[in-house]
């Protein structure tokens, strides 16, 4: 069974640009994370989505949105890019929506912003 | 302010011997544990996991360990192997439903042969 996939899975950007970053559940999963990993540190939370609804967002600025497709597929956009954006982009599904749910990771997107 | 601490950057262990990675919390509110080993270029790959009603989880070589009044957990791989050798992070995740997991730094273990 294919775990959760991600595309691209490396890309650079120039400052002010717009990136999107797209992320396919494990089959059968409803909901899908999104977090940020920077060099040297854990993977920190952005944003949450289970049946294509916002569930919890973390403390990224409005720069940072993303979506859930009636397919449970999401993308993460991310506008105005600064150098600080660059950094590993996981995506995360899991079956339910709920603490105690098993969270699985896809590879991620590493985002370089020159 | 960092709420999930994993105070050791870097571990080292002979293969066969116990490996013991160490985690804390500071948020009352985390009731569920997870750990996770990350190796370079791939996503985090879930270990184990253990609820705050529990002391204690097994799986194979793993046990992860709660202690609740001490807000700190571990992580006991036995034996270690040399393909143990990754960066293994804990995480917390709130009560009430949410996924947001978060995070301490990681610890690189080592598991030299």
């Amino acid at each position: 069974d294919a775990g959760v996939t991600q595309s691209p899975t490396h890309l650079i950007k120039t400052r002010g640009q717009q990136v999107t970053l797209r992320c396919s559940p494990i089959s059968g999963h409803k909901s899908v994370s999104w977090y940020q990993q920077v060099l040297g540190q854990g993977p920190q939370f952005i944003f949450q989505y289970y049946e294509k609804e916002e569930r919890g967002r973390g403390n990224f600025p409005d720069r940072f949105s993303a979506r859930q497709f009636p397919n449970y597929s999401s993308e993460l956009n991310v506008n105005a890019l600064l150098l600080g954006d660059s950094a590993l982009y996981l995506c995360a599904s899991s079956s339910n929506y709920g603490a105690g749910n098993t969270i699985y990771f896809g590879e991620g997107s590493w985002l370089t912003v020159v | 302010d960092q709420q999930v601490k994993q105070n050791s950057p870097s571990l080292s262990v002979q293969e066969g011997r116990i490996s013991i990675l160490n985690c804390d919390y500071t948020n009352s509110m985390f009731d569920y544990f997870l750990w996770y080993k990350k190796y370079p270029a791939e996503g985090p790959t879930f270990l184990i996991s253990i609820s705050s009603i529990k002391d204690k989880n097994e799986d194979g070589r793993f046990t992860v360990f709660l202690n609740k009044s001490a807000k700190h957990l571990s992580l006991h791989i036995v034996p270690s192997q040399p393909g143990d050798s990754a960066v293994y992070f804990c995480a917390a995740s709130p009560r009430g439903g949410s996924e947001k997991l978060v995070f301490g730094k990681g610890t690189k273990l080592t598991v030299n042969p």
